[in-house]
């Protein structure tokens, strides 16, 4: 069954450092996504991609963050630098459509020290 | 705006008895209805949804979920928990002209032997 599937599974930095988190979505799907969440609390949306741009996006979505698809397979999101309060657990997910079930990765544990 | 709201933070129940998750959201337009399963260290699965059609969704695992729009409620239930059923249940919500979902804080199901 074909998955999305996120590297790293942990990720380590310094404070102010700039960090790539990397997905590999589902082959087929056209719509993909950031989620964060922090730990103890809910699962949260940052940003929605479709056809080579950024559909929407939240307030946390602030200057310091980026995404692309540089390629056929990738989908990335990038933090300029990054805070202590970026700690948290980014999710990846794709979709066919935008009406139907988002499907996620395993996701990335982010630690800023 | 859109919110869900999931009661309890934590549900016990023992093993083989029957379980509700409850789940209630906000919206002023039509939505479609998530509920995902987060197995310890592991990614988001989604175990059903209603998108439209008959109230009574059923999913994975034994699990089905009842749409009540009068009562703007999205319940969980399954007749008989396993202990691998141990997780974080998240109800969740996506309005029909947007492309995020909205997630409820999280219900950890404890079960009991």
């Amino acid at each position: 069954e074909p998955e999305v599937t996120q590297t790293p599974s942990h990720q380590v930095t310094q404070m102010g450092q700039e960090v790539i988190l990397r997905c590999v979505p589902i082959s087929n799907h056209l719509y993909f996504y950031w989620y964060r969440q922090i730990l103890g609390q809910k699962v949260e949306f940052l940003v929605s991609f479709y056809n080579n741009e950024i559909s929407e996006k939240s307030e946390i979505f602030d200057d310091q963050f980026s995404v692309e698809r540089p390629d056929g397979s990738n989908f990335t999101l990038k933090i300029r630098s990054t805070k202590l309060e970026d700690s948290a657990m980014y999710f990846c997910a794709s979709s066919v459509n935008n009406y139907n079930e988002q499907f996620f990765g395993p996701g990335t544990r982010l630690t800023v020290l | 705006a859109q919110s869900v709201t999931q009661l309890d933070s934590q549900v016990p129940v023992f093993e083989e008895a029957p379980v509700e998750l409850r789940c209630n959201y906000s919206s002023s337009v039509s939505v479609y209805l998530f509920w995902y399963v987060q197995y310890p260290n592991q990614g988001l699965q989604l175990l059903l949804k209603y998108l439209s059609g008959s109230t009574l969704v059923k999913g994975i695992n034994g699990f089905e979920a009842e749409f009540n729009k009068s009562q703007t409620s999205f319940h969980l239930r399954k007749p008989s928990v396993h202990i691998s059923d141990t997780a974080e249940y998240f109800c969740a919500v996506r309005e029909n002209r947007d492309d995020k979902i909205i997630f409820g804080k999280g219900t950890r199901l404890h079960i009991l032997p």
